[in-house]
């Protein structure tokens, strides 16, 4: 099925460390998500994005809409032990007559105390 | 209030048989969409639902079927499964028809022998 590109694939960093993520469409998008998902549950909404040029935080966590609405990125700041999990960027195609959402390929993040 | 639910939360079936999985969405919320997680990927859609309609299909095989009752719940149906199928089977649901940010249940895992 169809993914976006999204790297880094995994991360493994130190408690403290801030943390840049990022991901790629061919395509153009008129929503960003951002997601995190821990093993077996389903994924949690982080960030909505719904302009390009959009700059939002909730938290420690910034994600930003690219000015070519082919890209997004995801910064967690300050990174703590329960930042571990896979995050997932989603996007939504501009002028779409469906919610379907395309989902990238997840950045493993795991913390070290 | 509370999030989305699905049911059952883990279903073991063989090969043939019939699957049935259940989703409530959002209290408001008017769209249902169902997306496939197999391992190791993000999810991919299946369907969308809006005002008990479908309003969007994936790629994915007339096996899987889906339904959307007046209360906004849904099912989501696999015939003939394939192991194959097994995954984690997620429901999302969002405020409307085109309404991008979508909230995921906690996700249904089935594993098929």
């Amino acid at each position: 099925g169809q993914q976006l590109n999204q790297s880094p694939q995994s991360m493994f960093i130190q408690e403290g460390e801030d943390v840049s993520m990022n991901c790629t469409s061919s395509s153009i998008f008129n929503t960003w998500l951002w997601y995190k998902q821990d093993p077996g549950e389903g994924p949690v909404l982080l960030i909505a994005l719904y302009k390009a040029g959009e700059l939002t935080s909730n938290g420690r966590l910034t994600a930003q809409f690219g000015i070519t609405r082919k890209d997004s990125f995801l910064n967690i700041s300050a990174s703590i032990p329960s930042d571990v999990g896979i995050y997932f960027c989603a996007g939504r195609s501009y002028g779409g007559a469906t919610n379907k959402l395309i989902f990238g390929t997840g950045t493993l993040l795991a913390v070290q105390p | 209030d509370a999030g989305v639910t699905q049911s059952p939360t883990h279903l073991i079936k063989t090969r043939g048989q019939h699957v049935t999985l259940r989703c409530s969405p959002i209290s408001g919320h008017k769209s249902v969409s169902w997306y496939q997680q197999v391992l190791g990927q993000g999810p991919q859609f299946i369907f969308q639902y809006y005002e008990k309609e479908e309003r969007g299909r994936g790629n994915f095989p007339d096996r899987f079927s889906a339904r959307q009752f007046p209360n906004y719940s849904s099912e989501l149906n696999v015939n003939a499964l394939l192991l194959g199928d097994s995954a984690l089977y997620l429901c999302a649901s969002s405020l409307g028809q085109t309404d991008g940010t979508q909230y995921f249940g906690p996700g249904t895992r089935l594993l098929v022998l």
